[in-house]
């Protein structure tokens, strides 16, 4: 079965400054995605970003990127000038290329961000 | 703009008072699911249509019951809802045949169980 491991629970941030959260994940399968959500307080959880394993090229959204190293099988956000809209639980998750799109989220990490 | 709408946003329930919550989209995505997230947790998975096709995880309990009547709406039954039922019910959505197969998740409806 596959997993998905977020091993910080909290982080924080400056305002203005970069945050890398972190994500390691276990698969036996060749062909599957990689995603970030942000869910804020209390508010609906939305895609940041998503990496198909099959591309070498990491990805990249406006402020936020991740470092997919796949042998390593690690899959880190990046978040560059940090605003206090980003202010959210993270929630890594992976999808199985067979599994049509069926979600193994970590325990997420709550990102605060200081003024 | 296409959405996946979920209501009502709140729902209070009394303990072992059947309760209905409703998902609707307008993506036309033919696979949706629901979770179940409580306080600070990671949602999880209770079941999933996939088209017609109705697909249970081994640890729902038979409490949670899923009707999906067309493509557009699914509905959450809690049958005799506990204490424990108490959470954030998530409704997302998703197509297959596209990259990625991304999940799009509606707003939420927080249960609270008297």
């Amino acid at each position: 079965a596959q997993t998905v491991t977020q091993s910080q629970p909290e982080m924080s941030v400056q305002e203005a400054e970069t945050v890398t959260l972190s994500c390691t994940y276990d698969t036996s399968e060749s062909d599957y995605y990689l995603f970030w959500y942000k869910q804020p307080p209390s508010r609906q959880m939305i895609l940041v970003i998503r990496q198909e394993a099959y591309k070498q090229q990491n990805a990249t959204e406006n402020r936020f990127s991740v470092n997919f190293q796949k042998a390593a099988k690690s899959f880190s956000l990046k978040i560059s000038d940090s605003q206090l809209g980003d202010a959210a639980m993270y929630f890594c998750a992976y999808a199985g290329g067979t599994s049509y799109g069926k979600l193994t989220f970590g325990q997420g990490t709550i990102l605060t961000v200081h003024p | 703009d296409a959405m996946v709408i979920q209501n009502p946003r709140y729902q209070v329930t009394q303990f072992g008072k059947p309760v209905t919550l409703s998902c609707s989209q307008t993506l036309n995505h033919n696979v949706m699911y629901w979770y179940q997230q409580k306080s600070s947790q990671a949602p999880k998975l209770l079941f999933h249509y996939y088209d017609k096709d109705f697909n249970n995880e081994a640890d729902t309990p038979d409490n949670f019951q899923s009707r999906r009547p067309n493509t557009s709406f699914c509905f959450l039954d809690i049958r005799s809802p506990g204490l424990g039922d108490a959470a954030m019910y998530l409704c997302a959505t998703s197509k297959t045949g596209t990259t990625a197969t991304t999940q799009y998740f509606g707003p939420g409806t927080r249960l609270t169980v008297l």
